[in-house]
């Protein structure tokens, strides 16, 4: 089946860095990749949809410079975490669709900012 | 109101016992429906898709009723294995198409011994 790559699984990264979370799709061409965001106990929130070689559209409360999103191929997107604060901390997930086949989703980076 | 809405439980239950769970949308051009199991700290993985005749996959049963915007999840027989968190997930465009899924904020079961 479908096998969508994130990495890392974890990080934790002081205050004031950047961080880059890559989103593969490992045996499909993926157009079109979303990145979510969870908090505990809570669900997945979408934070913007990436378009290969287009930029990433945004949705609302959520800041394009400080979660740039790249797609410059149609298996690999990254999202970059920049100028981490602790409220940054969350589930980071993304997931691709296969059309009819459905949606796939990376394994989720657990982002801890100290 | 939110767009997806389920019951966040958590629903305790004993081995063997019927379990259901419901879920509303709001957006009525809604197309395509999905209940997603999520296990703690791990990635949503698709339960089944949910179809306007009912389907079943073994002890799982999903139910779309389009004129009240209501989907429901029965599981018969509860296994311990089934302890997860269950996500009502929509889409609203039609299947096929690139577009984000609109997710439910969960129902959380805990199968006992």
């Amino acid at each position: 089946g479908a096998v969508v790559s994130q990495h890392p699984s974890r990080v934790i990264c002081k205050s004031g860095t950047s961080v880059k979370i890559e989103c593969r799709s490992l045996d499909f061409q993926a157009t079109t990749m979303f990145w979510y965001r969870q908090f505990p106990k809570q669900s997945l929130m979408l934070m913007a949809t990436s378009n290969e070689g287009s930029k990433a559209t945004y949705e609302q409360g959520v800041e394009k410079d400080k979660f740039l999103i790249n797609h410059a191929s149609l298996t690999l997107s990254t999202l970059t975490v920049t100028s981490a604060h602790p409220e940054d901390s969350s589930f980071y997930i993304c997931s691709a669709g296969r059309g009819a086949d459905g949606y796939t989703f990376g394994s989720g980076t657990r982002l801890t900012v100290v | 109101r939110k767009e997806v809405e389920q019951d966040p439980g958590p629903f305790n239950v004993p081995e063997g016992a019927t379990v259901a769970f419901n879920c509303t949308y709001s957006n009525s051009a809604s197309q395509s429906f999905f209940w997603y199991r999520q296990d703690c700290r791990k990635e949503p993985k698709l339960l089944m898709s949910v179809y306007s005749s009912g389907n079943e996959d073994g002890r799982f049963t999903a139910q779309l009723n389009r004129a009240s915007q209501y989907i429901s999840l029965l599981i018969r027989d509860s296994k311990l294995s089934d302890s997860a968190t269950y996500l009502c997930v929509v889409n609203p465009v039609p299947s096929g198409s690139a577009r984000q899924l609109t997710f439910g904020s969960g129902t959380q079961l805990t199968v006992l011994p």
